[in-house]
């Protein structure tokens, strides 16, 4: 069974900061990774989806990676804003599904 | 378009006491799945359809049973309701299976059984 970790489970950084957010898996045998945001009292919101042949996916300030050979995801998030502060979740598609707890980001201005 | 929306926002239940939540979608997805969130997990699937007329079970199905008579529709039924299903409970949808693509999540319907 697929088991997702994601640490730390809350991470606090002043406005400007590069951040990485972590995500490790047990199980290689994946069709995809996503990466979701979570406002509070929201719903999931896509940021970015890596397939499984891929290494990363782009889009504005937020970088995704995958490893597959280490079990391991980073989302990198530039010059953060206070405006970047939720909840981020991973999640990992093969014979299943999988969530990870997520990690929750707050940019103080 | 609305996306997909949530029906109602917030219940608090009675131990035994039973109830439906609505899931809507109007983007003609034939894929709606059925979450809940707990405190320091990830989501976990409850129950999932892939079109109309169609429902099978996720990964914690007991306790709750399905229904899709309209592809635009998506209901979650609670026929006696614990304790244990408090909880945050999403719905969501995708064109293809989600393990392809991405899915578009509701808003939520926050839970609590007493």
């Amino acid at each position: 069974k697929q088991e997702v970790t994601q640490i730390p489970a809350a991470l606090s950084v002043p406005e400007g900061e590069n951040l990485v957010l972590n995500c490790s898996f047990t199980d290689s045998a994946i069709y995809n990774l996503q990466w979701f945001r979570q406002d509070p009292g929201k719903g999931l919101t896509s940021l970015l989806l890596i397939q499984s042949s891929q290494r990363e996916q782009t889009s504005g300030r937020l970088n995704a990676s995958l490893d597959k050979s280490s079990g391991r995801s980073t989302l990198y998030i530039a010059a953060s804003q206070p405006g970047d502060s939720a909840t981020y979740l991973c999640a990992l598609g093969g014979n299943d599904m999988r969530f990870g707890a997520g990690t929750r980001l707050t940019v103080k201005p | 378009n609305a996306g997909v929306t949530q029906t109602p926002k917030f219940r608090v239940l009675k131990t035994g006491q039973s109830m439906t939540l609505l899931c809507a979608q109007d983007m003609n997805h034939e894929y709606m799945y059925w979450y809940r969130q707990d405190p320091g997990m990830g989501l976990r699937l409850i129950h999932y359809s892939v079109g109309e007329g169609t429902t099978a079970k996720g990964e914690v199905p007991d306790g709750y049973n399905v229904s899709r008579l309209k592809k635009q529709n998506f209901l979650l039924g609670l026929e006696s309701a614990a304790p244990s299903q408090t909880s945050v409970y999403f719905c969501a949808s995708s064109y293809t299976d989600r393990l392809q693509e991405t899915q578009y999540f509701g808003p939520g319907t926050r839970l609590l059984v007493l």
